[in-house]
């Protein structure tokens, strides 16, 4: 696509709910990167996939946070047991080819709001 | 432990005037920074860029000056255009690391 697509744009769940969210990124860039803006902060790293596989996913904050990008092209990230604090702004991102210094290409954004 | 620091949160800036916006850092393996704009409701766009290997780099009005020694960066624009009006956010990486760290940005607001 022309740029990167991230649904839904707003969700609004319950503590204790599971939650996916989506990103299709540009055709053809490899690189895919997940960011969380909380209120108030900048962009903060959570995973990066080159291709299919997770090459860094130091940033996810603990085991309830997973994402998958099964064919290297779209990818989920799932949320499992909400809590209050995982309201943020999630941010996917693209780059052609993933090498520290490629500039990103973000999506709009998935804002989650959990009551 | 913010390694990426924007002191100031908000920023006016009459038409036709500089802009100034400052960014400093606390990790000296950075060598790579990029500052992204952020309009309501889209996702950041990269801007412009600077390697640790020089202190300025110019793209049309905008210009960011890197001091090494000193850990700190700004961007410069000039001259200032209301569609400028947008949060500007500060990043740092060290070259082959795909994590960008962020700072928590600046509100430029541009008056007509």
């Amino acid at each position: 696509g022309a740029g990167v697509s991230q649904t839904p744009s707003n969700k609004v769940t319950e503590k204790g709910k599971y939650v996916e969210l989506r990103c299709d990124p540009i055709s053809g860039h490899t690189a895919l990167y997940w960011y969380r803006q909380s209120l108030g902060q900048g962009p903060e790293f959570l995973i990066y996939f080159q291709g299919t596989g997770a090459a860094d996913d130091s940033g996810l904050p603990n085991d309830r946070f997973f994402a998958v990008r099964p064919e290297g092209s779209v990818s989920t990230l799932k949320i499992q047991r909400t809590e209050r604090g995982d309201s943020a702004v999630y941010l996917c991102a693209s780059s052609l080819q993933g090498t520290g210094a490629n500039v990103l290409t973000f999506g709009a954004g998935s804002r989650l709001t959990v009551l | 432990d913010q390694q990426v620091k924007q002191n100031s949160p908000s920023l006016s800036v009459q038409e036709g005037r500089i802009s100034i916006l400052n960014c400093d850092y606390t990790n000296s393996m950075f060598d790579y920074f990029l500052w992204y704009k952020k309009y309501p409701a889209e996702g950041p766009t990269f801007l412009i860029s600077i390697s640790s290997i020089k202190d300025k780099n110019e793209d049309g009005r905008f210009t960011v000056f890197l001091n090494k020694s000193a850990k700190h960066l700004s961007l410069h624009i000039v001259p200032s255009q209301p569609g400028d009006s947008a949060v500007y956010f500060c990043a740092a990486t060290d070259f082959g690391n795909e994590k960008l760290t962020f700072g928590t940005g600046t509100r430029l607001t541009i008056i007509p």
